[in-house]
């Protein structure tokens, strides 16, 4: 596609319910970003993938919070037992650059915005 | 650990008028230098970077930022504001010598007044 697409664009989830966010990068990226947004605030990093391998997931918040790219492509980020404090935009973003040369150029996708109740 | 600073929650600046939006950071090494500007009911874009060399960059819709690196800075500027200027800008930093991952700061309002 022309950009990077996010599914659901928005979730209602009941506290303690499992969720799935979906993420399909640009074709051909390489680099894979998930970042959390609450309230008035910035993009918090989560986790980042170069194709299939997770190279730095020291931003998931808890053990509830789960990322995968099993083929390099799309993602999915997984949280389980959803708690209010969950609610946030997940936002996801690509890049076309290799790790070690510059992830200068993000490309954001719209974002799943999660109310936990 | 690499760290993004926007002291500013809101700036206001009339239509026509310089603007500026600060940032500063900290980072133990070399700092890849970014910002991102967030329209309403539309994701990030990404505005200009700083890598190496001139330390004024130029980027996307007229904006511009100067690096100084002794001051820790990476102001975003433009000469002329304009109304459709207004969104939410988002100054990040990348420490190369560490990792690859990219970290935002709060973020500023920037407001235009016609």
């Amino acid at each position: 596609g022309a950009g990077v697409s996010q599914s659901p664009r928005y979730k209602v989830a009941k506290r303690g319910q499992d969720v799935a966010l979906r993420c399909d990068p640009i074709s051909g990226h390489v680099s894979l970003f998930w970042y959390q947004q609450a309230l008035g605030q910035g993009p918090e990093f989560l986790t980042y993938f170069q194709n299939e391998a997770q190279l730095d997931k020291s931003g998931l918040p808890s053990d509830r919070f789960f990322a995968e790219r099993p083929e390099g492509s799309v993602s999915t980020l997984k949280i389980q037992r959803t708690q209010q404090e969950d609610s946030a935009v997940y936002l996801c973003a690509s890049s076309l650059a290799r790790g070690g040369a510059t992830n200068e150029k993000l490309f954001f996708g719209s974002g799943t915005q999660l109310s936990v109740l | 650990a690499q760290s993004v600073a926007q002291p500013e929650d809101q700036v206001n600046v009339a239509e026509g008028n310089p603007l500026t939006v600060k940032c500063t950071y900290s980072v133990s090494g070399n700092p890849y230098l970014f910002w991102y500007v967030q329209y309403p009911n539309r994701g990030l874009q990404f505005l200009l970077k700083y890598i190496t060399g001139d330390n004024l960059v130029k980027g996307s819709y007229g904006f511009e930022a100067e690096f100084n690196k002794s001051q820790t800075s990476f102001h975003l500027k433009k000469p002329s504001a304009l109304v459709s200027d207004s969104a939410l800008y988002f100054c990040a930093v990348r420490d190369w010598r560490r990792d690859d991952k990219i970290i935002f700061g709060k973020g500023t309002r920037l407001h235009i007044l016609p």
